[in-house]
């Protein structure tokens, strides 16, 4: 079994600050590890994943993400906030074996403040 | 070409209608997906189908009826539906399960009345 958590439904960040979102995972393999992004009445977009490699994993629009698996741990960061950062945040987590089958975490709402 | 295309976007139905909702790809991806997304959830998988098969029903009810055409397109049929399947229906294709990422549609948005 899988799952995910993400600390926080609501994160408020002035634009200029620093972008911390945090993502916990439970998986019996070894894991495979997405954010993505959701504005308004769109779908979701893929920001970055972490299959096996490099920990520190960059992805779209300035956010990356390390892998910790000591810590289980995978937590998104963006060094300085954009007004178009504000937006719904969802980390998900994919087990290497069998079929798959993505879970997302419950999502974290981004609100940026001038 | 990275688009995942939804139509309608928008549907109001009756509980005695019978509706399709439709999703297309043109990326060469033979994993597709039906999501459910309640306002201020998580999306929630309902249908995959792998090489136009059906692999996982995530125990959906049967008023809903997901068909995998070819490898481009997926329909997913309602019939009879209640109140309460109001969401934000996602489709979603990658280029197979799991591993690779989903490229999203913008959703359809339904309405039961």
């Amino acid at each position: 079994a899988q799952s995910v958590t993400q600390l926080g439904s609501h994160v408020s960040v002035s634009e200029g600050a620093l972008v911390l979102l945090r993502c916990n995972y439970s998986s019996s393999v070894p894991p495979y590890l997405f954010w993505y992004v959701q504005y308004p009445n769109q779908g979701l977009q893929l920001l970055l994943k972490y299959t096996t490699g490099a920990t520190l994993v960059k992805g779209i629009n300035g956010f990356e993400a390390e892998f910790k698996k000591s810590e289980t741990s995978f937590h998104l960061t963006k060094p300085s906030a954009h007004m178009s950062d504000a937006a719904e945040y969802f980390c998900a987590v994919s087990d290497s074996g069998g079929y798959q089958k993505v879970t997302f975490g419950t999502g974290t709402k981004l609100q940026v403040i001038p | 070409d990275t688009e995942v295309t939804q139509t309608p976007k928008h549907l109001v139905m009756g509980m005695t209608n019978k509706k399709s909702l439709k999703c297309e790809q043109h990326m060469g991806h033979r994993a597709m997906y039906w999501y459910k997304q309640k306002a201020k959830k998580p999306p929630e998988l309902m249908f995959v189908y792998s090489y136009e098969k059906l692999s996982i029903n995530e125990s959906v009810p049967s008023r809903f009826s997901p068909e995998c055409p070819n490898s481009s397109l997926l329909n997913l049929h309602l019939h009879a539906l209640q109140p309460e399947d109001s969401a934000l229906y996602l489709c979603a294709s990658s280029e197979r399960t799991g591993v690779s990422e989903a490229f999203f549609g913008q959703g359809t948005r339904l309405t039961v009345v």
